[in-house]
């Protein structure tokens, strides 16, 4: 049973570029979340996507965004990268029915740093 | 005030001791409370959810909540070595979202 896999691992960008991560649900949840932690900072919610469609945003501004697909997979989209967006990016899923961080399972991360 | 406070630590315990952790949050529409335990590197995994006022058990792990006091705590009896490690509390008001402390560091002492 394949857990919430997440990539890449590790990603070095430079000021002003644009990313993607990527991250794939684990089997049976349909519902992805996004999380950012900084350095010795606990995660901080970006944003939620059920059926598509973006459910629930944190205080993130524009240049975060993303996309669920069909097969619940979901992508984490950040343009105009500053070097504060250095931190470890986590995706979490779960599955709709189920209440609250009983079905929240975390990704290993994407490690981004932005030089 | 930040949402949900935690001391950063670190906390030292020696091998065998209970270890107490504590977390204060500001929504008093709190509902659910969480603590995760996040390893150097590692991603957060989930030891024990608490809703209603009290202790809950589980295994060597206790949690305690007071709404009245807006404080959750986690014991963790008969610390190990391999307890050492980041725990988060994170707090749920019946949203989408789940709002984490910034963690306390705990080192358990052989």
């Amino acid at each position: 049973d394949a857990g919430v896999t997440q990539s890449p691992t590790h990603l070095i960008k430079t000021r002003g570029q644009q990313v993607t991560l990527r991250c794939s649900p684990k089997s049976g949840h349909d519902t992805v979340s996004w999380y950012q932690q900084a350095l010795g900072q606990g995660p901080q919610f970006i944003f939620q996507y059920y059926e598509e469609e973006e459910r629930q945003r944190g205080n993130f501004p524009d240049r975060f965004s993303g996309h669920q697909f069909p097969n619940y997979s979901s992508e984490l989209n950040v343009n105009a990268l500053l070097l504060g967006d250095s931190a470890l990016y986590l995706c979490a899923s779960s599955l709709a029915s189920k209440a609250t961080a009983l079905s929240l399972h975390f990704g290993n991360g994407t490690r981004l740093t932005v030089t | 005030q930040k949402e949900v406070e935690q001391n950063s630590g670190p906390l030292s315990v020696p091998e065998g001791a209970i270890a107490s952790l504590n977390c204060t949050y500001s929504d008093r529409g709190s509902q659910s409370f969480f603590w995760y335990r996040q390893y150097s590197g590692k991603s957060p995994e989930l030891i024990m959810f608490i809703y209603s006022n009290g202790d809950k058990e589980d295994g060597r792990f206790t949690a305690q909540l007071n709404k009245a006091s807006q404080y959750v705590s986690l014991l963790i009896r008969d610390s190990q070595p391999s307890d050492s490690a980041t725990y988060l509390c994170a707090v749920n008001s019946g949203t989408y979202k789940y709002i984490f402390g910034t963690g306390t560091r705990l080192k358990v002492l052989a």
